[in-house]
């Protein structure tokens, strides 16, 4: 019963390097969603898809992309890693908008140097 | 804007003692409102939904639309309530969390 899955768990990135976190979900959820979790600021929005194909910004999304070519599949890409990118980042997933529930991932730490 | 404030980033109680986690929202329209949960090395996770209006592990929400809180009670506090909390009103795509309120239960 995966759920939810993240990888990688750990990283740390160079100033100006790219790197794609990896998200994918088995529960044919139509909603996914990226969040950064960063100490004393709890959840921040990046990106949300509602669909394949569909993907929309949330609060901070600056330096970050994402794409949604499958339903299970939506990874989050950094381009030109900057120190404020690090944080913890958690993918999600839920079977519609508002009103279900989301469903998370176990977090991936990123630091960047 | 959509906003959701939780005033206490850290809490403590003594166990036994009741608990209140304070939430409130500015949210045009009629958001869904959510508890999550995230335990020590755990998964951020679902703790209850106003729309089910159960208790979840003791804990109980109440909705206020008059005063737009959705405050998190427990009569008596275990040890195993220590963790981080989440209020989320969610309305149409937006899926905003607040910032999250750190209980810690003393033995």
């Amino acid at each position: 019963n995966a759920g939810v899955t993240q990888t990688p768990k750990f990283r740390i990135l160079k100033i100006g390097q790219s790197m794609t976190l990896q998200c994918a979900q088995d529960m044919n959820h139509n909603y996914m969603y990226w969040y950064r979790q960063d100490p004393g600021m709890g959840l921040k929005l990046i990106y949300y898809s509602v669909g394949a194909g569909i993907t929309d910004k949330g609060e901070v999304p600056n330096g970050y992309n994402v794409s949604r070519s499958t339903t299970e599949d939506f990874p989050l890409r950094l381009e030109l890693a900057a120190p404020s990118q690090t944080s913890v980042y958690f993918c999600a997933s839920s079977q519609q908008g508002s009103g279900n529930t989301i469903y998370f991932g176990e977090g991936s730490w990123l630091t960047v140097v | 804007a959509q906003r959701v404030t939780q005033p206490e980033k850290l809490l403590s109680v003594f166990k036994g003692a009741p608990v209140e986690l304070k939430c409130n929202y500015s949210y045009s329209g009629s958001p869904e409102l959510f508890w999550y949960v995230q335990y020590s090395r755990q998964r951020l996770q679902l703790l209850l939904r106003h729309i089910s209006r159960e208790s979840i592990k003791g804990f109980t929400a109440d909705l206020n639309k008059g005063e737009t809180s959705f405050h998190l009670k427990k009569p008596f506090a275990q040890e195993e309530d220590s963790a981080m909390y989440y209020c989320a009103p969610h309305t149409g795509n937006q899926f905003y969390f607040g910032t999250g309120t750190s209980l810690t239960v003393i033995p």
